[in-house]
């Protein structure tokens, strides 16, 4: 099975503009989890979601970012507007219904000029 | 609300030494906890989850922790250090078998001196 798949693994954005991270969870895996990593610090939640529904963004930025998992196709977190201040690497992880280790993938470290 | 307070960012052992990584936690409810270790520019690898089983749980690479209630404590520990063992630890913890966003720690940045 192929892990977790993230792309792109490096984004670089000017002030302002749009960023789109990608996220291919592992075979039968049907949750989706998304962090956060600033430099010097741990991950931080920002979302869970499951098949076309968010569970729970309590640590999403109320606003300019967003995120989906569709029926069909990767999960996406979308920054808009990013500011110098998103730059960070973000991570996705993926569980299987049922157990309890989540997965991570390799993250995309996202750089705001 | 849950927290995670990893004692030390930096942690420097001599190869062949012992290693102990620090990793105390706040729940509301009985607690999952884990330990994943991250190599410079890839992601996260469990190394070990404690769920309400076992207190001493056996990890990959020869790590293990305890789960100690009464002190609220996860501590990680490996016998002897490895210089392929540098690397960031984190702690975290889950309400719920991992299925809840997981909670953090700041990380230990583990240093093996030759």
């Amino acid at each position: 099975n192929a892990g977790v798949m993230q792309n792109p693994r490096h984004l670089v954005r000017r002030r302002g503009q749009e960023a789109r991270l990608r996220c291919s969870p592992m075979k039968g895996h049907s949750h989706v989890y998304w962090y956060r990593q600033l430099p010097e610090e741990g991950l931080k939640f920002m979302v869970y979601l499951q098949k076309e529904n968010i569970i729970d963004e309590s640590g999403m930025p109320k606003e300019r970012f967003s995120a989906e998992f569709p029926k069909e196709g990767p999960s996406i977190l979308r920054i808009q507007q990013v500011v110098r201040g998103d730059s960070a690497a973000y991570f996705c992880a993926t569980l299987r219904e049922g157990l309890d280790e989540q997965f991570f993938g390799p993250g995309t470290r996202l750089t705001v000029l | 609300a849950q927290s995670v307070t990893q004692l030390g960012s930096h942690v420097s052992v001599s190869e062949g030494a012992l290693v102990l990584l620090r990793c105390n936690y706040s729940s509301s409810v009985p607690p999952y906890l884990f330990w994943y270790v991250q190599y410079p520019n890839q992601g996260l690898q469990l190394l070990l989850k404690y769920t309400s089983a076992a207190t001493l749980v056996k990890g990959i690479n020869g790590f293990e922790a305890e789960f100690k209630k009464s002190e609220t404590s996860f501590h990680l520990t490996k016998p002897s250090a490895h210089m392929s063992d540098a690397a960031e630890y984190f702690c975290a913890v889950s309400d719920r078998r991992g299925a809840d966003g997981l909670t953090f720690g700041k990380g230990t940045h583990l240093i093996i001196q030759p």
